[in-house]
């Protein structure tokens, strides 16, 4: 159980160009969902958390007008990279948290590999 | 700010030999602690994790963890690894706000 899916696993885009990455929990449902960002040889960095039915919480640094989320339902939430340019390149992993007792234990994804040329 | 550090940041064993990763985090707080390994091309998995109760708590794949609060630390330990132990080791905290801070990862390195 507590699988999360993440789409599309890696992706080349054009600068200027907006992308967007699901992720989506295949069997719970997840009030919230988390997106981070990896750097290579280095830890993941919060960007966000994701609440279904509300406006994302950002952190601090991170462009709301840039990487645009949206949880719309309890199974899903997007990522929307806009305008990227090569400076966003970047492997972005999303998680999701099972509600009650469970919740601060998070799933996550196999990430996104996002190249911007 | 909460923050958590991991003390070794590549490892290099043979098998057999025995591992211990240290993770240490700063927050007063009542505390969760996870440990999750990344295996090359794949996604983080749970390893352990420690909420309450017994302090030394085991998880996957003969890995342990002790939490020690007066040294707010959390190491991960195995008796003896094997070459597909060879991934990536983060420990993470949260205070219960469901935010997981991670530390730097540990790349361990298994020689068969």
């Amino acid at each position: 159980g507590a699988v999360v899916s993440q789409h599309p696993s890696r992706v080349i885009c054009k600068s200027g160009t907006s992308v967007k990455i699901e992720c989506r929990s295949l069997d719970f449902q997840a009030t919230t969902m988390f997106w981070y960002r990896q750097f290579p040889k280095q830890s993941l960095m919060l960007m966000a958390t994701s609440n279904e039915g509300s406006k994302a919480t950002y952190e601090q640094g991170v462009e709301k007008d840039k990487f645009l989320i949206n949880h719309a339902s309890l199974t899903l939430s997007t990522l929307t990279v806009t305008s990227a340019h090569p400076e966003d390149s970047s492997f972005y992993i999303c998680s999701a948290s099972p509600p009650g007792i469970t919740k601060n234990i998070q799933y996550f994804g196999a990430g996104t590999r996002l190249s911007v040329l | 700010a909460q923050s958590v550090s991991q003390h070794n940041h590549h490892v290099i064993l043979s098998e057999a030999a025995s591992l211990e990763l240290g993770c240490n985090y700063s927050y007063g707080g009542t505390v969760n602690l996870f440990w999750y390994v990344q295996y090359p091309g794949q996604h983080l998995q749970l390893l352990l994790k420690y909420f309450s109760g017994d302090p030394l708590v085991k998880g996957i794949k003969g890995f342990e963890a002790e939490f020690i609060k007066s040294k707010f630390s959390f190491n991960l330990r195995k008796p003896s690894v094997q070459w597909s132990d060879t991934a990536e080791y983060f420990c993470a905290v949260n205070a219960d706000t469901g935010k997981l801070i991670f530390g730097q990862g540990t790349t361990l390195q298994v020689k068969p």
